[in-house]
Parts: structure tokens; C-alpha cells; sequence
């Protein structure tokens, strides 16, 4: 069965100093896509990043990266120069196909904190 | 684009109570998912629409909950006979394209307690 850890519950961390939120999965299919969406204090999950399998490159967009190693099957997301707008709470997902749809299966999420 | 917007966005009911919750996805969106979210935990899948098609549930949908997309464009979620355990953030999402290259773009969910 898909699953995905994030074994970060809290994070605190002072404004302008980088944090990563560790992200990792299980899963038997040899096609995949990962996911990372932030949800911030108002409910709604918004969109950050996907990533396929196949596609092992990381990705910096800003201040956000993310470091994809299939070897470990681990998906990290680093916010570099942290921001007290960054605070909300990170969801890593990972898709899980099954009859024409892409179920996401997400972590635990991980409550980030940026202090001023 | 409007993205995907949920009514109501909070629902205070009493135990025993039907309630229904309301999804327009973004126009021409042909995929429709509904998770659920319980405090301190992600999103669970619930169910999902081709179009007008009911084409999975989880088992976390027993037989008091029942999902509808008529015309294939909004979508209705009815909870019969609430339970206390169904107090939850009900999300909706929706999607488009191939599938191998979806993204699913959430609504602000609808936020249900039962008293």
C-alpha cells in the first residue's frame, strides 16, 4: 500500500533561517508522481510542486527547493530565507493510480513555524 | 480561472441531522475528488467523479454518505444521520488534462462539527 511520513510534526525556526521538511514514501508502482502543497491558517491546500518518478531533478523556484532521491525514496522541501508568511502547515502526497484517477495519499503533515 | 469554491465553508449540526455540502470545481474541470481531513491529519480520500461518473469510494464512505455530479459540473456531499465522528474539514478538488500530468486544485473546504 502508498504511504507517505512525515515524521516532522512541529517546526519552529526564527525568520531568515532555511528549513527543510523531510518527506518520505512508500509505494510498489513504477510510476509515480509526488506532490507538496502548503495550507496555510485559512484551510485551503495550495498547489507547490510535482514531481514524476522518472524525474530525479531537483527544482529551486525562489526561495522553495526540493531534493527528489529515488534511492531513498525521500521528497525534501527546503525554504531557504524563511518568511513569517511561510507559516502553515506542509502536506507531502504521493499519487496513487487506480481506475482512471490519481488518489493522493498524503503525509501527516508538518506545522511550520517562522518566528519574527 | 475562479478556483474550485465549497458552500458552506462552516456547518455547525446537530447529531442525527442530514447535511449537505456543495462543490463547484473550475469550469471545464472534468475530474472531481472529495477528501476528508480530521484535526492533525492530511487529507483521506473519499470519493471521485469522471464527469457525471461515480467511478470509486473508499470504505471510509459508509452507507450514510452519498456523492452526486449531476450534468457533471458541481458536486453535492450528503451525510445522513451525522455522527459525532464525522465532524471533519470535508475538502473538494478538481482536475483536468492527462492524467499523467494532473494536479489537483483543492477548495477551501467545508469545515462540519456535529454537537
Amino acid at each position: 500500500a502508498q504511504k507517505v511520513t512525515q515524521a516532522q510534526t512541529e517546526i519552529s525556526v526564527v525568520e531568515k533561517e532555511d528549513v527543510t521538511l523531510d518527506c518520505v514514501y512508500e509505494t510498489r508502482d513504477t510510476t509515480y508522481y509526488l506532490f507538496w502543497y502548503k495550507q496555510p491558517p485559512s484551510g485551503e491546500l495550495v498547489f507547490l510542486i510535482r514531481r514524476n518518478s522518472f524525474d530525479e531533478q531537483n527544482e529551486i523556484s525562489g526561495r522553495y527547493s526540493w531534493n527528489f532521491q529515488k534511492s531513498t525514496s525521500s521528497f525534501n522541501f527546503t525554504i531557504t530565507a524563511s518568511q513569517v508568511v511561510d507559516s502553515a502547515v506542509y502536506f507531502c502526497a504521493l499519487s496513487e493510480r487506480r481506475q482512471g484517477a490519481q488518489k493522493l495519499v498524503f503525509g501527516q503533515g508538518t506545522r511550520l513555524t517562522i518566528n519574527p | 480561472d475562479t478556483g474550485v469554491s465549497q458552500d458552506p465553508r462552516h456547518k455547525i449540526t446537530k447529531r442525527g441531522q442530514n447535511v449537505t455540502f456543495r462543490c463547484d470545481p473550475i469550469s471545464e474541470h472534468n475530474r472531481l475528488y472529495w477528501y476528508r481531513q480530521t484535526l492533525g491529519q492530511g487529507p483521506e480520500f473519499l470519493t471521485y467523479f469522471q464527469n457525471e461518473a461515480q467511478l470509486e469510494k473508499s470504505r471510509l464512505l459508509s452507507d450514510r454518505f452519498s456523492a452526486e455530479r449531476p450534468k457533471g459540473s458541481f458536486s453535492t456531499l450528503e451525510i445522513q444521520r451525522t455522527e459525532q465522528g464525522d465532524s471533519a474539514m470535508y475538502l473538494c478538488a478538481s482536475s483536468s488534462g492527462i492524467l499523467a500530468q494532473e494536479t489537483q486544485y483543492f477548495g477551501p473546504g467545508t469545515r462540519l462539527l456535529v454537537l
